[in-house]
């Protein structure tokens, strides 16, 4: 078993829809949550992090944390086709390395 | 240029060949990346430095060999490409402490025949 799991996908929706990215994990240890955001033929990029349970809103984008689940989720409100990309949860914190663990990724396309 | 560059960014070697991923940055952050990512099982981490001199295995350092003379350079060697080392590198650096952002390079395709 994988310690980050993550549906890959691909996601399909139509412009304007809510979207729901989620993945689970099984080390209780990391400290915080991390949602990277990659283009096409580009590095990942850092779209927002938390550090316990609960929201974290980001204009459209809002990321939630369930310690007591090892789940966590990224919504996209009144998504555009510019949010096409893939999404890669992240997890790091552990015994204070810097290291993270990645998901799978989920590939998302927006239909205008 | 600020930030972390990669090179080369395409790559076709042959199988057996020693090839070797160049990553640079100019943030002067204390720790450095290489990731490869394939379909089916995202970023998995080869080696990470926490400083100059100092190494560490990751997740899939079998066939891989890096090194740190000096804070801002992290090369990556295959020492005898295999052609399961067919994928997209992504070399990555961040801070010594806190929350650790990694900043990613734009990644090194390499294609191994």
């Amino acid at each position: 078993q994988k310690e980050v799991e993550q549906d890959p996908g691909p996601l399909s929706v139509p412009e304007g829809a809510i979207v729901s990215l989620n993945c689970t994990y099984s080390n209780s240890a990391f400290q915080y949550f991390m949602w990277y955001r990659q283009y096409s033929r580009k590095g990942p990029e850092l779209l927002m992090y938390t550090y316990s349970s609960g929201n974290k809103e980001d204009g459209r984008f809002t990321a939630q944390v369930d310690k007591s689940s090892k789940y966590i989720s990224l919504f996209i409100r009144d998504s555009q086709p510019s949010d096409s990309a893939t999404y890669l949860c992240a997890m790091g914190g552990i015994q204070g390395a810097q290291k993270l663990v990645f998901g799978q990724g989920t590939r998302l396309t927006i239909n205008p | 240029d600020a930030g972390i560059t990669q090179s080369p960014r395409y790559k076709i070697t042959e199988t057996g060949r020693q090839v070797t991923l160049m990553c640079h940055q100019t943030w002067s952050h204390s720790y450095m990346f290489w990731y490869r990512q394939d379909l089916g099982h995202g970023l998995r981490l080869i080696y990470y430095s926490a400083a100059a001199d100092i190494t560490d295995k990751g997740e899939v350092p079998d066939g891989y060999v890096v090194s740190r003379s000096k804070t801002e350079n992290f090369p990556l060697t295959l020492e005898s490409a295999t052609r399961s080392q067919t994928s997209v590198y992504f070399c990555a650096s961040s801070v010594k402490q806190g929350i650790s952002e990694a900043f990613f390079g734009q990644g090194t395709r390499l294609t191994v025949v």
